[in-house]
């Protein structure tokens, strides 16, 4: 069974900095996805960026960036240039190629200060 | 295009009420999920279809927990006698998978408070 932990419930980010998120994955399959999705206070899941266990390369897009360690299993988020508007919760997630259900970890709330 | 969107997105119903929750995938989206999310935690995935076929079920958490997609397209969660512990938000999501990426995109979710 896969796994996603999250260990930061909460952070804070001067508005115009960089902020990264942690992520750590556990699986044993060698095929995967792991995904980041910004969850503001109207409830609504927006996805932001997509790496595949495969791509060699870290993913962006836009100000998002994904740190992606393969060895480390981790996955962090990187957003960059902060706005008032990222202040939302973020939650990791991933799922096997082969099964197609997305298991999310328990979300870091993000605070953007002015 | 349109997104996914959910109907209705509020419900309030009574301990022992019946419920149907409505999704509306995203056109030409084969794959459909529905989650659980409770209050602070991240979402519980509860079921998943491919067009109309249900492959996993897995995660409904009893048998009063019923999703139908029967034309491949609009799918619904019936909740049945309802209780207070499925208080939650039911979000549905939607894939091309098997297209070309794994990325799911979800709806707005409905909140349902049993009272």
């Amino acid at each position: 069974a896969q796994k996603i932990t999250q260990t930061q419930p909460g952070m804070f980010v001067q508005e115009k900095e960089a902020v990264t998120l942690d992520c750590t994955y556990d699986t044993s399959d060698q095929s995967y996805g792991l995904f980041w999705y910004k969850q503001p206070s109207s409830g609504e899941m927006i996805f932001l960026i997509y790496q595949g266990s495969y791509d060699e390369q870290n993913a962006t897009e836009g100000r998002y960036s994904l740190n992606f360690q393969k060895a480390r299993k981790s996955a962090n988020l990187v957003i960059s240039a902060s706005q008032l508007g990222d202040s939302a919760m973020y939650f990791c997630a991933m799922s096997l190629v082969r099964y197609q259900k997305v298991t999310f970890g328990i979300g870091t709330k993000l605070q953007v200060i002015p | 295009g349109a997104g996914v969107s959910q109907s209705p997105r509020y419900k309030v119903a009574k301990r022992g009420q019946d419920v149907a929750l409505r999704c509306d995938p995203i056109s030409g989206h084969v794959s459909l999920f529905w989650y659980q999310q409770a209050l602070g935690q991240g979402p519980e995935f509860l079921t998943y279809f491919q067009n109309e076929a249900q492959l996993d079920k897995s995660g409904l958490p009893s048998d009063r927990f019923f999703a139908e997609r029967p034309e491949g397209s609009v799918s619904t969660l019936k909740i049945q006698r309802t209780q207070q512990e499925d208080s939650a938000v039911y979000l549905c999501a939607s894939s091309d998978y098997p297209g070309q990426t794994l990325e799911q995109y979800f709806g707005p979710g409905t909140r349902l408070t049993v009272t």
